[in-house]
């Protein structure tokens, strides 16, 4: 049972440069979900994507671009990193979005991401 | 707009002491709630969650959370922790969007 599988685990940019966090989920889940995590900070939303075809911003959206390519796979891009983009990145996934019942969100592993 | 506050940054509890970590959120409708712990090094794993029904829900490894909505709260307890139960905790509230609480971390000495 894969889950939610995000890659790179690790991943050192210098500023300015572009990169891009895959995730792909095998739950068959219609809502996906990108989150940073910084220190005192809890989880942020940075984009979710309710259903396939469909992308949103979240609370910190400025800096990122997703794409929701199937209903499995779902990307993160940073176009021009800046230090303050230095975070942990979480991928995950439920069976829909908003309060229905059922709608527990699943995790992936997580990406260390440093911006020097 | 929605909130979760988590009262307290950093827990340091003697093992086989109980445990009470503090969850409040502001919404004006329905939620779901939930605590998530995340162990060093680990992604989040879900503890427990509350739909409907019993405000008092039972999770994994001995923990429990009463959802009382005259308070908006969704305390997260344990009557005696172990050393294993070291990790950071997260509440969270899916009302609108699934927003989460800026986590506490727990420190469990043997």
């Amino acid at each position: 049972n894969a889950g939610v599988t995000q890659t790179p685990k690790f991943q050192v940019l210098k500023t300015g440069q572009s990169m891009t966090l895959q995730c792909a989920q095998d739950m068959n889940h219609n809502s996906m979900y990108w989150y940073r995590q910084d220190p005192g900070m809890g989880l942020r939303l940075i984009y979710y994507s309710a259903s396939e075809g469909t992308t949103d911003k979240g609370e910190v959206p400025n800096g990122y671009n997703v794409s929701r390519l199937n209903k499995r796979e779902f990307s993160l891009r940073l176009e021009s990193a800046a230090p303050s983009q230095t975070s942990v990145y979480f991928c995950a996934s439920s069976e829909r979005r908003g309060h229905n019942s059922g709608n527990t969100i699943y995790f992936g592993e997580g990406s260390w991401l440093t911006v020097v | 707009a929605q909130s979760v506050s988590q009262h307290n940054h950093h827990v340091i509890l003697s093992e086989a002491a109980s445990l009470e970590l503090g969850c409040n959120y502001s919404y004006g409708g329905t939620v779901n709630l939930f605590w998530y712990v995340q162990y060093p090094g680990q992604h989040l794993q879900l503890l427990l969650k509350y739909f409907s029904g019993d405000p008092l829900v039972k999770g994994i490894k001995g923990f429990e959370a009463e959802f009382i909505k005259s308070k908006f709260s969704f305390n997260l307890r344990k009557p005696s922790v172990q050393w294993s139960d070291t990790a950071e905790y997260f509440c969270a509230v899916n009302g609108y969007d699934m927003r989460f609480g800026a986590g506490t971390r727990l420190t469990v000495k043997p």
